[in-house]
């Protein structure tokens, strides 16, 4: 079965200071891993995806995510954190075999930068 | 580029009425998924579409939901008889199906709530 863990409800940090938003998954099968951003009040906003290559994926508004296959990490990254990167951001996975099309989510982590 | 829509964004009713929502995914996407993310919690997969197939749906999807999408374009979710317990931000993602590459993109949400 699939499945995320975020450990973090809450992350804190200053701006201008690098941040990270922690991400573990569980995979039947090679994992295919996604960041979402989500304002008040809004869907979604896809920020970046691991399928294969590269452990490092850039992504959208200066966010990384470095793949760790030996940890079953997925860490989300910014070198230098925004006020406006205040949201509420979450790791998914997708389902494999009968289930390859849905995402499975973790709970979500808020992030607050203040100034 | 226009993309997903969901309507309304807002539904206050009472306990027992029925209900429909509507998505409008982006042009020439194949693929359109339902989620319900209730408060503090990610997204959980309902059901999703290849065109006007419906492919899969979780047990979440009790009998009194139903969701259509008769000719491959638009889709609706209907909960007849509502409960309280339904009350969440029921979301819609459409994608297009290109294997391993698939990426779903979010529509801002219906938020119900049921009095």
């Amino acid at each position: 079965a699939q499945s995320v863990a975020q450990p973090e409800d809450q992350v804190n940090v200053a701006e201008g200071n690098p941040l990270t938003v922690k991400c573990t998954y569980s995979v039947s099968g090679n994992p295919y891993l996604f960041w979402y951003v989500q304002y008040p009040n809004r869907g979604l906003q896809f920020l970046l995806k691991y399928i294969t290559g590269d452990n490092l994926v850039k992504g959208s508004y200066g966010f990384e995510a470095e793949f760790n296959k030996s940890q079953t990490s997925f860490h989300l990254k910014k070198p230098s954190a925004l006020v406006s990167d205040s949201a509420l951001y979450f790791c998914a996975v997708k389902g494999g075999g009968s289930t390859l099309g849905r995402l499975y989510f973790g709970r979500g982590t808020q992030l607050t930068v203040w100034p | 580029d226009t993309g997903v829509s969901q309507n309304p964004r807002h539904k206050i009713t009472k306990r027992g009425q029925n209900v429909t929502f509507r998505c409008d995914p982006i042009s020439e996407h194949n693929r359109l998924y339902w989620y319900r993310q209730t408060l503090g919690q990610g997204p959980e997969f309902l059901t999703y579409f290849q065109n006007e197939a419906q492919l899969e749906k979780s047990r979440l999807l009790s009998d009194r939901f139903s969701a259509e999408r008769p000719k491959g374009s638009f889709s609706t979710l209907e909960i007849q008889r509502t409960e309280q317990g339904d009350s969440a931000m029921y979301l819609c993602a459409s994608s297009l199906d290109s294997g391993l590459q698939e990426t779903q993109y979010f529509g801002p949400g219906t938020r119900l709530l049921v009095l």
